[in-house]
């Protein structure tokens, strides 16, 4: 089954310190693309990072970094130096090309995140 | 940087009205689709377009209509309402169709169908 499991439904960093959001993924396609994107209290969604299948080198942009590890089929995001803006809701989601003939995009359940001071 | 850009933000419809939810990209994007969100279930693709003049039907396409004649606006159609389309709906685009292509979302339109 095509899925995304997102196993912490809440997290909680102090300011300044990193944190990792896990994600583990299931699916049999050898080609997808792994994204995580932020959802803020205010509710859009503000995509921050990509993986494709076939990149050998862990995705990083800015503060956030993606932990590619492709056996074990997981996906954490790592977020350096935590800031109080980095509060919302984060959401793992896989991209697969579906039968039906369009990109299929699977979100996983989502996991807030709360920076304390 | 406007991006993805769709309105309204909010929405009450009663039964069995019509409206058009309005989604506009200026990032020269060939893939949009619509999405819903709704609590427990994810986001479920409605309808896609992989270019001006072509659309086709997602997951849930069933009460909506879309169509797509420039490259920029995709508008998504909401029929006759009933109170199961109450949802919050995403519009994306993505610089084309494909699983390494990141999806780029709207802030959302938060429909009450009463």
């Amino acid at each position: 089954a095509q899925k995304i499991t997102q196993t912490q439904p809440g997290m909680f960093v102090q300011e300044k310190e990193a944190v990792t959001l896990d994600c583990t993924y299931d699916t049999s396609d050898q080609s997808y693309g792994l994204f995580w994107y932020k959802q803020p209290s205010s509710g859009e969604m503000i995509f921050l990072i990509y993986q494709g299948s076939y990149d050998e080198q862990n995705a990083t942009e800015g503060r956030y970094s993606l932990n590619f590890q492709k056996a074990r089929k997981s996906a954490n995001l790592v977020i350096s130096a935590s800031q109080l803006g980095d509060s919302a809701m984060y959401f793992c989601a896989m991209i697969l090309q579906w039968s039906g003939g369009y990109n299929k995009l699977i979100f996983g359940a989502g996991t807030r995140l709360a920076v304390h001071p | 940087n406007a991006g993805v850009t769709q309105t309204p933000k909010f929405q009450v419809l009663k039964t069995g009205q019509s409206m058009t939810l309005q989604c506009a990209q200026d990032m020269n994007h060939e893939y949009m689709s619509w999405y819903r969100q709704d609590p427990g279930m994810g986001l479920r693709l409605i309808h896609y377009s992989v270019g001006a003049g072509i659309t086709d039907q997602g997951e849930v396409p069933n009460g909506y209509n879309v169509s797509r004649s420039t490259t920029e606006d995709f508008p998504l159609r909401l029929l006759s309402a009933a109170p199961s389309q109450t949802s919050v709906y995403f519009c994306a685009s993505s610089y084309r169709q494909g699983v390494n292509q990141p999806q780029h979302f709207g802030d959302g339109t938060r429909l009450s169908i009463l």
